[in-house]
């Protein structure tokens, strides 16, 4: 079955420090897409970061980067250099299939507190 | 508009009637999705679109539910005789085609059924 799964329902974190928001996924489909995106509490969900099945090297955007390890199936948002603006929902989703479907399967979030 | 718009922001109903959601994706995105998001939970994926045709409506709850898109623009999700289990937050979102990685969401429709 092909489910995503975010362990950690909230994480807190210090302004500046690093922080990872761990995902793992479960799929048999050799093609597949892993995205992060976060929602602020104001509701819209906003695109972070992407990593195919088939890139060689982990993603990285600006302070986001994705740490991809595929024989663990795991795809863990790092932040680095945390800000206060960075409290928000997390979510990690999985798009799958060749061709036309890229439908996504969502995980249930991490909830991350940027403390000053 | 710069980006995808839903409307209206927030939906009140009663159980039993019938609901309109609106959805205006980004100009030229050839691919839109519906999601519904209940409180406290992930994305659930109820349909896509490629242009005006439905490939995937594989995430549709019920019969109760369905949607449409004219002109490759404005699409809306319709849910017949609402029930409560229906409250939740409906997202809309595009892309340029379904090749493209990067869904663009709207603010969502907050729906709740009383």
């Amino acid at each position: 079955a092909q489910k995503i799964t975010q362990t950690q329902p909230g994480m807190f974190v210090q302004e500046k420090e690093a922080v990872t928001l761990d995902c793992t996924y479960d799929t048999s489909d050799p093609s597949y897409g892993l995205f992060w995106y976060k929602q602020p509490s104001s509701g819209e969900m906003i695109f972070l970061i992407y990593q195919g099945s088939y890139d060689q090297q982990n993603a990285t955007e600006g302070r986001y980067s994705l740490n991809f390890q595929k024989a663990r199936k795991s795809a863990n948002l790092v932040i680095s250099a945390s800000q206060l603006g960075d409290s928000a929902m997390y979510f990690c989703a999985m798009s799958l299939g060749a061709g036309n479907n890229r439908k996504l399967i969502w995980g249930l979030g991490t909830s991350l507190a940027v403390n000053p | 508009g710069a980006g995808v718009s839903q409307s209206p922001s927030n939906k009140v109903t009663e159980k039993g009637k019938d609901v309109e959601l609106r959805c205006d994706p980004i100009s030229g995105h050839t691919a839109l999705y519906w999601y519904r998001q209940r409180l406290g939970q992930g994305l659930e994926f109820l349909i896509y679109f490629q242009g005006n045709s439905a490939p995937d409506k594989s995430g549709l709850p019920s019969d109760r539910f369905s949607a449409e898109r004219t002109g490759e623009s404005v699409s809306t999700l319709t849910i017949q005789r609402t029930q409560q289990e229906d409250s939740a937050v409906y997202l809309c979102a595009s892309s340029l085609s379904a090749e493209y990685n990067e869904q663009f969401f709207g603010p969502g429709t907050r729906l709740t059924v009383l």
